[in-house]
């Protein structure tokens, strides 16, 4: 089975310009993670969504970070305009359920360096 | 406030030495909780406990649980190189969320 697809890989971008990450869930996965990873803030999460709707973004950042899932298949996490305080690994993972009943699938992330 | 803490935050052993990596944790509603291995790319889930006391096992991994004391271990044995890699523990907020907070990590070096 496909496991959580995520695009691109690695993104080396300039600061100012708009970044896009995508993530393709775990088919039949009802809930989609977001999060970041730095070596000094370790893994945070940045929003989830369950059934497509944003349930909680209370971790993403600022108004410059914005998340969609316009559907069961895709979401997209979007940095605009990017500064290089956001280089980051960020992750995308997808569960069956809520985390009390069972564990998340991440993706291999998008390593993101902003010049 | 939610927390997990892990530690050692770093560990090197030698191959076939045994560790024992630790997990502990303040939650107001307590659940469960998951290990993670991360090597290069992304977290893969080890093992997710629910209940005081009872092992889980696979291979050389195992798990267990206290819930009275707040803490979890996670033993290695016969560690190999191909164990080498940042172990996360974490669990899920307090409430009904699907939300995670993970610890910062141990980092485990194995050498030959």
């Amino acid at each position: 089975d496909a496991g959580v697809i995520q695009s691109p890989r690695h993104e080396v971008t300039e600061m100012g310009q708009e970044v896009t990450l995508r993530c393709k869930p775990i088919s039949g996965h009802d809930y989609l993670f977001w999060y970041r990873q730095t070596m000094m803030r370790g893994l945070e999460l940045l929003i989830y969504f369950n059934n497509n709707v944003p349930i909680d973004d209370s971790g993403m950042p600022e108004d410059r970070f914005s998340a969609k899932m316009p559907n069961a298949s895709f979401s997209t996490l979007k940095i605009q305009p990017s500064e290089p305080r956001d280089s980051a690994v960020y992750f995308c993972a997808s569960s069956l359920s809520t985390a009390s009943t069972g564990p998340q699938h991440f993706g291999d992330g998008t390593r993101l360096s902003i010049l | 406030e939610d927390k997990v803490v892990q530690s050692p935050l770093s560990l090197v052993v030698h191959e076939g030495d045994t560790v024992t990596l630790n997990c502990s944790y303040e939650v107001t509603n307590f659940r469960s909780l998951l290990w993670y291995k991360q090597e290069k790319k992304a977290p893969t889930f080890l093992f997710m406990l629910t209940s005081s006391g009872i092992e889980k096992k696979s291979g050389r991994l195992s798990s267990i649980l206290d819930k009275k004391e707040l803490f979890s271990i996670l033993n290695i044995t016969a560690t190999q190189t191909g164990d080498s890699a940042v172990y996360l523990c974490a669990v899920p907020f307090s409430g009904n969320t699907g939300k995670l907070i993970f610890g910062q990590g141990t980092t485990l070096q194995v050498k030959p």
